[in-house]
């Protein structure tokens, strides 16, 4: 399994500034996904973050919002971009590996509260 | 497309008894993967257990074992001889193709509480 580390765990932060999630895995992976999940709420895809290309966004997510970066196969970025009260959420990175079964794993998670 | 349910919003069980819980899923795909999920109150997302569309033989991980029944389009999660650390929230999540990677789609959850 790939271990998975994301910085910062929690953050807070006020209306209108960015804040850059930061996601690192201890092995080259081709998918490296990122996920939200707001309070009380399950997960939802924000798009997949693609090595040496722009990230494909879900419906509802744009690029000016959530800029992703992907330089290599081991490391991705997400900014939440002006942020609101609303974004105020759990981010998660995941990855995906390919071996006898599908298996995707989650990093740790990161606590975003917006004020 | 694609749509997962859990209709158990809370579950109790005694410790060391086993526990079912409920998921059903929606798909015109004939090729889609299963995963089960658990999530402590930490936050971070614990991978449980995957079934494939194909796979004849129900998962099974340890405690825990995938029920995996095609033709009602359910795949609950069974957890034999619970422990206080089962105590969490538990996704059931699908890819759309057997073996994709991304784009998992979660239900709800359900949120079991282990009694003592």
């Amino acid at each position: 399994s790939a271990v998975i580390s994301q910085k910062p765990s929690r953050d807070i932060c006020q209306r209108g500034t960015s804040l850059t999630i930061q996601c690192q895995v201890d092995s080259q992976v081709t998918m490296m996904f990122w996920y939200r999940q707001q309070p009380g709420q399950s997960l939802t895809l924000i798009a997949t973050a693609n090595q040496g290309s722009e990230a494909t966004y879900e419906s509802g997510f744009v690029i000016d919002k959530f800029p992703i970066s992907r330089p290599n196969l081991t490391f991705s970025t997400l900014t939440v971009s002006n942020m609101s009260p609303e974004d105020s959420s759990i981010y998660l990175c995941s990855v995906g590996t390919s071996g006898t079964y599908n298996e995707q794993f989650f990093g740790p998670g990161t606590r975003l509260t917006v004020l | 497309a694609q749509k997962i349910t859990q209709t158990q919003p809370g579950m109790f069980v005694q410790e060391k008894e086993a526990v079912t819980l409920d998921c059903t899923y929606d798909t015109s795909d004939q090729s889609y993967g299963l995963f089960w999920y658990k999530q402590p109150s930490s936050g971070e997302m614990i991978f449980l257990i995957y079934q494939g569309s194909y796979d004849e033989q129900n998962a099974t991980e340890g405690r825990y074992s995938l029920n995996f029944q095609k033709a009602r389009k359910s795949a609950n999660l069974v957890i034999s001889a619970s422990q206080l650390g089962d105590s969490a929230m538990y996704f059931c999540a699908m890819t759309p193709r057997e073996r994709s990677q991304g784009n998992l789609i979660f239900g709800k959850g359900t949120k079991l509480s282990v009694k003592p």
